[in-house]
């Protein structure tokens, strides 16, 4: 009964190529998102999702593509995987309609992707 | 550049003691200020938050302090025990998107 799930939860891989990473929220939230966290412990949003619509695509490599089936699916895939990839990602997901802030955004338990 | 500015990085308190952790944002338009705790190896949970109109909300042992004027807001962490030894992130967030500080890793020691 995990409210934000993905898998894998660990993923090694060799540079250049493609994997993806699911996520899945059974909260019945709108709103889905993608981060990233680096070696430093920085968080970064990657993308966000409203009802299968993207709304946030920040400055991310076009090697990165986000896919939301429906709106309890939110999917990340990565082609052509290089070494600065490696980081944990994280989905998380919110109530909100799109546009409202005061949401309070529900973690997964994070993807540890290393490429060598 | 760093929208949101945390510090300290690190900090070490005596179980019993009040863990302070502060942050500065530059841009006026956020409108949300969460904070979030993080375990090793499990993704951040909202732990209080606060919006700019008010100046402090209390949440049992976690108060955020909030000055709108000096664009800073920070969290207290009264009688710190270490279950609450993990890192802290502050946030700001207009529009859904969050802009996360630097994050602290506060430990608490017997």
């Amino acid at each position: 009964d995990t409210a934000v799930s993905q898998t894998p939860k660990y993923l090694v891989t060799q540079m250049g190529n493609d994997k993806s990473i699911k996520c899945e929220q059974n909260l019945g939230h709108d709103t889905m998102y993608w981060y990233k966290q680096d070696s430093k412990k920085f968080l970064k949003i990657m993308f966000s999702y409203n009802n299968k619509e993207l709304i946030i695509n920040e400055t991310v490599p076009n090697r990165f593509s986000p896919k939301s089936p429906d709106k309890a699916h939110l999917n990340l895939h990565i082609n052509s995987l290089e070494l600065g990839d490696s980081a944990v990602y994280f989905c998380a997901s919110s109530q909100g309609p799109g546009g409202v802030s005061q949401e309070t955004q529900y973690f997964g338990p994070g993807t540890r992707l290393l490429v060598l | 550049q760093q929208q949101v500015k945390q510090s300290p990085q690190s900090l070490i308190v005596q179980k019993g003691g009040i863990s302070i952790i502060n942050c500065a944002y530059e841009n006026t338009a956020f409108d949300y200020f969460p904070w979030y705790q993080q375990f090793p190896g499990k993704g951040p949970a909202l732990l209080i938050a606060i919006r700019p109109d008010v100046s402090e909300k209390k949440e049992g042992r976690f108060t955020i302090s909030f000055n709108k004027s000096a664009k800073q807001f920070s969290l207290h962490i009264m009688d710190s025990q270490p279950g609450d030894s993990a890192t802290y992130f502050c946030a700001a967030s207009r529009h859904e998107k969050l802009t996360f500080g630097t994050g602290t890793r506060l430990t608490i020691i017997p």
